[in-house]
């Protein structure tokens, strides 16, 4: 069983290149999420999509960018990095993200440095 | 909007001891506080978590209570292994959807064998 797949696991960007982190989920999951983990910040949540063809913003939204054209796929994009987007990406998913069905399924990440 | 605050932000205990890590949380509105397990070079697992129905839910050597009048809320690990090695992190909600859920800063736990 696949869960959550990342890629890709790590990247180099040089300040203000673009780059898109894919995720895709393989348990017919409704809901699906961006976080960012930074050292002594917790998980802190970017974008997020209650269902195909929605997305929503979350906690940091801003330089960030998300598309979800199909229901097992969700796309993160950077249009022009900062240093302070380096940091790890983690996505996940859930049923439906309501009530019981609020557990997380995560991936394991994509470690992106920005110099 | 809710603030989660989590402490210590490392813990190194010996094999065979307990561990036990705190969470406060601000809106008392909150009512689902799951905790994640995050091994080395891994996304985050659920392990466990309670609603505020609930003070009290064990499962095996893992536990979790509920304090809803403080609030605040703690992981209990009792008879640690190596493998229990990890960064774990609380988080609370007052609402349905974990699109609200929020995370505390997370606790490096180290068992010593």
């Amino acid at each position: 069983n696949a869960g959550v797949t990342q890629t890709p696991k790590f990247r180099v960007l040089k300040t203000g290149q673009s780059m898109t982190l894919l995720c895709a989920q393989d348990m017919n999951h409704e809901y699906m999420y961006w976080y960012r983990q930074d050292p002594g910040m917790g998980l802190r949540l970017i974008h997020y999509s209650v269902g195909e063809g929605t997305t929503a913003k979350g906690e940091v939204p801003d330089g960030y960018n998300v598309s979800r054209l199909k229901k097992q796929n969700f796309l993160l994009g950077l249009e022009s990095a900062a240093p302070s987007q380096t940091s790890v990406y983690f996505c996940a998913s859930s049923y439906d993200g309501q009530g019981a069905n609020e557990k997380l399924f995560f991936g394991s990440g994509t470690q992106l440095s920005v110099l | 909007g809710e603030n989660v605050e989590q402490h210590p932000s490392t813990l190194s205990v010996q094999e065979g001891d307990s561990a036990v890590i705190k969470c406060t949380y601000s809106d008392s509105a909150s009512n689902y506080f799951p905790w994640y397990k995050q091994e080395l070079g891994k996304g985050p697992q659920l392990i466990i978590d309670i609603r505020s129905n609930v003070g009290e839910k064990k499962d095996q050597r893992i536990a979790v209570t509920l304090n809803k009048t403080a609030k605040h809320f703690s992981l209990h690990i009792t008879e640690t292994q190596p493998e229990d090695s990890a960064v774990y992190f609380c988080a609370a909600t007052a609402f349905q959807g974990a699109q609200k859920l929020v995370f505390g800063q997370g606790t490096r736990l180290t068992i010593n064998p």
